[in-house]
């Protein structure tokens, strides 16, 4: 059974950069996209972008500028970097596994437990 | 862009009640919907894809229905342990999710 745990700092100041890994432990990369979505306080789920096992890197328009989004298949693990943040950045960051049938769609699963990432000076 | 709504955003039922949770694409989105539950402080989990698709290890009690822009997440013989936030989301076009309905304990 696939899992996925992340980590990385909780704490940023406005103008940092944020950094989240996730670690993929049960399964193999390959056939899959690595995503990561977050959930602002009060507000629902976002997605940020993802990458698939060949290093190809899709990103929501709204914050593609600033979204960097790496895989090391040596240790099995993928990573966000958010750069410039801002309070808005403020939220609960998840890792998550996108799974794609051709008839059926895709759907995320399974998720990270989740980092909460917060913006404050 | 598609855009997700979720209706109502709140509700209030009893153990063994039946829920029933709305989901509205602003477009059509074929059968590309999925369901997750979320409780506070844990991984969000999926529930259903492609409309009415039981993932492996859910109770028999969740089910989804739908097509085109409306959809259904139903809950049957509500458990203590389904009192959680719902989230529909489609993955026709890129990856909208809705805002979210959370069953609470009447």
């Amino acid at each position: 059974q696939v899992q996925l745990q992340q980590w990385g700092a909780g704490l940023l100041k406005p103008s940092e950069t944020l950094s989240l890994t996730c670690a993929v432990y049960g399964g193999s990369f390959s056939g899959f996209s690595w995503t990561w979505i977050r959930r602002p306080p009060g507000k629902g789920l976002e997605y940020i972008g993802e990458i698939n096992h060949s290093g190809s890197i899709h990103s929501n328009p709204s914050l593609k500028s600033r979204v960097t989004i790496s895989l090391d298949t040596s240790k099995n693990q993928f990573s966000l970097e958010l750069s410039s943040v801002t309070a808005a950045d403020t939220a609960v960051y998840y890792c998550a596994r996108r799974v794609i049938q051709i008839l059926n769609g895709n759907w995320f699963d399974p998720w990270g437990q989740g980092a909460l990432v917060t913006v404050s000076s | 862009d598609i855009q997700m709504t979720q209706s109502p955003p709140s509700l209030s039922a009893s153990v063994g009640d039946r829920v029933t949770i709305t989901c509205r694409a602003s477009q059509g989105v074929n059968k590309y919907l999925n369901w997750y539950q979320h409780k506070p402080g844990k991984a969000p989990m999926l529930l259903i894809y492609s409309t009415s698709s039981l993932q492996s290890g859910v109770p028999s009690r969740f089910s989804g229905s739908g097509s085109g822009t409306n959809f259904t997440l139903t809950i049957s013989n509500l458990q203590p342990e389904d009192f959680a936030t719902y989230y529909c989301q489609q993955s026709y076009s890129s990856f909208a999710f809705g805002p979210g309905t959370t069953v609470t304990i009447k």
